[in-house]
């Protein structure tokens, strides 16, 4: 099976910079995606890492470390529109996605 | 319409009706995928369907009952629910191919069963 964990909530100021842990426990495993949903919202895909290291796409960058089993989600110059939860989720064979429980992000003026 | 459209997005049902959830997209992938999402609980996988065949029933009860009629379509049928079925349904697609694995979500049919 498969399982991720990651924190909750998290509040911060406009501005400022969040990082998002995702530890997972999986059999299988083919990469870590993250993705955005918005209170009433549809989830958005953010970033997918299949290898080692850090991708950046404009404010969000997303880490991976297979070794340890460990990704996180870096959230950089902070807005309000920010404002939503972000899960983190397990790539596994046959298209399988398993998610973590979602972070939910506050951003305060 | 583009992306990844769902109806109805609202639907109260008593436990004896009987009901379907419907799914299109019009992105031309080759997979879908069903999920409910719970509040307070990750995002549950329930069924895949890849190239129109299903790949993965994630031991869903039987009161629920997919349908794949062609790449674009996807329906979930519903009978005899139960009040803990009361969720968020979300369809989503993807294509098999490339670096990149992202799924498309749909917005979604709030589920309440009374």
């Amino acid at each position: 099976g498969q399982s991720l964990e990651q924190p909750s909530e998290v509040t911060a100021v406009e501005g400022a910079i969040v990082q998002i842990n995702c530890t997972y426990q999986t059999s299988g495993f083919y990469g870590l995606s993250w993705y955005q949903q918005h209170d009433g919202g549809a989830p958005t895909f953010l970033s997918y890492n299949a290898l080692d290291g850090l991708e950046e796409t404009g404010r969000f960058s997303s880490f991976l470390s297979r070794s340890d089993s460990y990704g996180y989600l870096l959230l950089q110059e902070l807005q309000m529109k920010d404002s939503a939860s972000y899960f983190c989720a397990s790539k596994a064979a046959g298209n399988k996605l398993t998610f973590g429980g979602g972070t939910r992000v506050l951003v305060k003026p | 319409e583009t992306g990844v459209t769902q109806t109805p997005r609202h639907l109260v049902m008593g436990m004896t009706n009987k009901k379907s959830l419907k799914c299109e997209q019009h992105l031309g992938h080759n997979a879908m995928y069903w999920y409910k999402q719970s509040a307070k609980k990750p995002l549950e996988l329930m069924f895949v369907y890849s190239l129109e065949e299903r790949v993965e029933n994630n031991s869903v009860p039987s009161r629920f009952s997919p349908e794949c009629p062609n790449s674009s379509h996807l329906f979930l049928h519903l009978h005899t629910l139960q009040p803990e079925d009361s969720a968020l349904y979300l369809c989503a697609s993807s294509q098999d191919s490339g670096p990149i694995y992202e799924q498309y979500f749909g917005p979604g049919t709030r589920l309440t069963v009374t």
